[in-house]
Parts: C-alpha cells; structure tokens; sequence
C-alpha cells in the first residue's frame, strides 16, 4: 500500500531564506508526482508536475526534483517571501491497483516578514 | 480553459440530514476521483469512477454514495450526515491513458455539519 510522508510537518523561516520540502514515497510504482499548494480553506492550487521519467521541474522561484528509484522529491523554493505561506502537499499518481492520487501528509509553511 | 466545476461550493447541513454534491469534469474527461479533507488532514481518497462505472473505492462511509451520469458528471450522495463529516470535498477528473494522466482537481465543497 502506497504511503506518502512528508518532512518537516511545520516549517517557520525568515523572509529571503532558501528551503527544502521532502516528501517521500514507499512504492516506486508511480505514473508521476505532483505538488500542491493550499491556502487555510482553500482548494488546491497546482505547483509542479513530474512525470516519473523525468528528474525535475521548475517553475519560476520553484524546483521540484524526483527520485523514483529511492522513493524522494524534493521541492526547493528560492528566496521566501511572506505570500508563499501556506500548505504544500505532494501527491503521487500511483500505478498499482487503479488510478488516483495518494497525497502526502503536508507541510505547514510561514514565512516571516 | 474549462476546469473542474464543483457545486454547491459552500453546504450547511443539520446532524442527520441529507447532502449532494455535484461534480462536472473536464470536457473529454473519463474519470472522477473524489476526495475528503478533514480539518488539518491532508486529502483522502473516497472513491472513483471511470465510464460510469465504479473503479476504486477507499475509505467512504456506507452512508455515502457516489455514481458518475452519462454526461460523466459525478453526484456525491452523503445521508445521516455527522458532525465528522464536516470536511473540504474535492472532485477531481482525469483521462485514462497508460504513462501520461494526471488528475486535475476542482476548488472543492466545504460541507459543514451543525
């Protein structure tokens, strides 16, 4: 049974600071992973999108990385700012059994102005 | 672009009573997934359909039920509804095709239950 955990479960950093999410994953077997952002009661908002034959993406002050082979991605965000205070969840679209996203157990971002 | 469309985006309900929510997919979309968040939980999956018929089910209520029309738009059934129930509902809809799917969510429901 596919689990998908993530760490650290809370995160508070300054402003302008560099930071690492890692989620990982117990079962290789995945179509792709993506990552999610969630504002407190809001819906989730698409980041970045990794097909399981690729090893990254990037999208602006976003990089998110892959390794399927030891179960990890990483998502990198460059130069934090307040506004990217929020909830990301990663979530892998498993291959066995049928089709859905398995979702990670999330991290709590606050960036300090 | 055409998104998921979820309806009502806001429901409140009284211990007991009866919810429907409303799902419609992504134009040329064969497949619905539906998800419950909890307060502070991350999404878990409930239950899935692909061409109208069940495809998966994971951790939904006997009280729930959920079928997918032939216009693939998807209704979410919750009867004797319970102050637990109250969570962010989300549909999500995708195209099954080996290698390249990805599923693309709706904004969600919030169901509260008084």
């Amino acid at each position: 049974k596919q689990e998908v955990t993530q760490i650290p479960a809370a995160l508070s950093v300054p402003e302008g600071e560099n930071l690492v999410l890692n989620c990982s994953f117990t079962d290789s077997a995945i179509y792709n992973l993506q990552w999610f952002r969630q504002d407190p009661g809001k819906g989730l908002t698409s980041l970045l999108l990794i097909q399981s034959s690729q090893r990254e993406q990037t999208s602006g002050r976003l990089n998110a990385s892959l390794d399927k082979s030891s179960g990890r991605s990483t998502l990198y965000i460059a130069a934090s700012q307040p506004g990217d205070s929020a909830t990301y969840l990663c979530a892998v679209w498993t291959t066995s059994g049928t089709y859905k996203y398995i979702f990670g157990t999330g991290t709590r971002l606050k960036v300090l102005a | 672009a055409a998104g998921v469309i979820q309806s009502p985006r806001h429901l409140i309900k009284e211990k007991r009573e009866t919810a429907t929510l409303k799902c419609y997919p992504i134009p040329r979309h064969d497949t619905v997934y539906w998800y419950q968040q909890g307060p502070g939980q991350d999404p878990q999956f409930l239950i899935s359909f692909y061409e109208k018929m069940q495809s998966d089910k994971g951790s939904i209520p006997d009280r729930f039920s959920a079928q997918q029309f032939s216009d693939y738009h998807s209704e979410l059934n919750m009867s004797s509804l319970e102050l637990g129930d109250s969570a962010l509902y989300f549909c999500a809809s995708s195209i099954r095709d080996r290698g390249q799917s990805e599923a693309f969510f709706g904004q969600g429901t919030r169901l509260t239950v008084v």
